[in-house]
């Protein structure tokens, strides 16, 4: 069974742009989350999409957005990007909502310079 | 306010030796708690989990000890091999919170085992 997937792996935004991530979760997963990854901070929960309905979220500006398809893929954006929006950015899938149990994709590193 | 700490960033044992790391959490609705370990370039993975209807887990080399009274639970490695050496994050959440409940996730402790 495939593992979760993110593209791009890398990513080199400035200032004021956007981004878009994507994330495939593990066949038959119907749970993805989303994490923001930061030396000081750890791992920061953005948001955990379930039957592509937003269904939990953590302490981030609305520039933070993300999406669910049927499929069950997902997609974040971040709009007005910040200094501070440089992070490794993390996608789990889990069977169901809620699930503990989370499968981690490898990540996206996004710099904004 | 962090939940969940992990209050040694590193730490460095001898291969073969036992490997102890240590996470404190101060929500005493915490039920649910996970141990997870990241290689550089990947993302985390599942290592081993515990109840708090239990007070010890184990898993091959992998034992997770908690102490509820103390909001204290630790991670012991043995032996310690060096693919061991990694980051290890403590993960906690509530099944009080059905639905709603989601992980909430300690700073990490690098792991180094030394040949």
């Amino acid at each position: 069974k495939a593992g979760v997937t993110q593209t791009p792996r890398y990513l080199i935004k400035t200032r004021g742009q956007q981004v878009t991530l994507s994330c495939s979760p593990i066949s038959g997963h119907r749970s993805v989350s989303w994490y923001q990854q930061t030396p000081g901070q750890g791992l920061q929960f953005l948001f955990e999409y379930f039957s592509e309905t937003q269904r939990n979220k953590g302490n981030f500006p609305g520039r933070f957005s993300g999406r669910q398809f049927s499929n069950s893929r997902s997609e974040m954006n971040v709009s007005t990007l910040e200094l501070g929006d440089s992070a490794l950015y993390l996608c789990a899938s889990s069977l169901g909502q809620g699930n503990n149990e989370q499968f981690f994709g490898p990540g996206t590193r996004l710099t904004v310079l | 306010d962090q939940q969940v700490k992990q209050n040694s960033p590193s730490l460095s044992v001898q291969e073969g030796r036992i490997s102890i790391l240590n996470c404190d959490y101060t929500n005493s609705m915490f039920d649910y708690f996970l141990w997870y370990k990241k290689y550089p370039a990947e993302g985390p993975t599942f290592l081993i989990s515990i109840s708090s209807i239990k007070d010890k887990n184990e898993d091959g080399r992998f034992t997770v000890f908690l102490n509820k009274s103390a909001k204290h639970l630790s991670l012991h490695i043995v032996p310690s091999q060096p693919g061991d050496s990694a980051v290890y994050f403590c993960a906690a959440s509530s099944f009080k919170a059905g639905n709603n409940r989601k992980l909430i996730w300690g700073l990490g402790t690098s792991l180094a085992v030394n040949p």
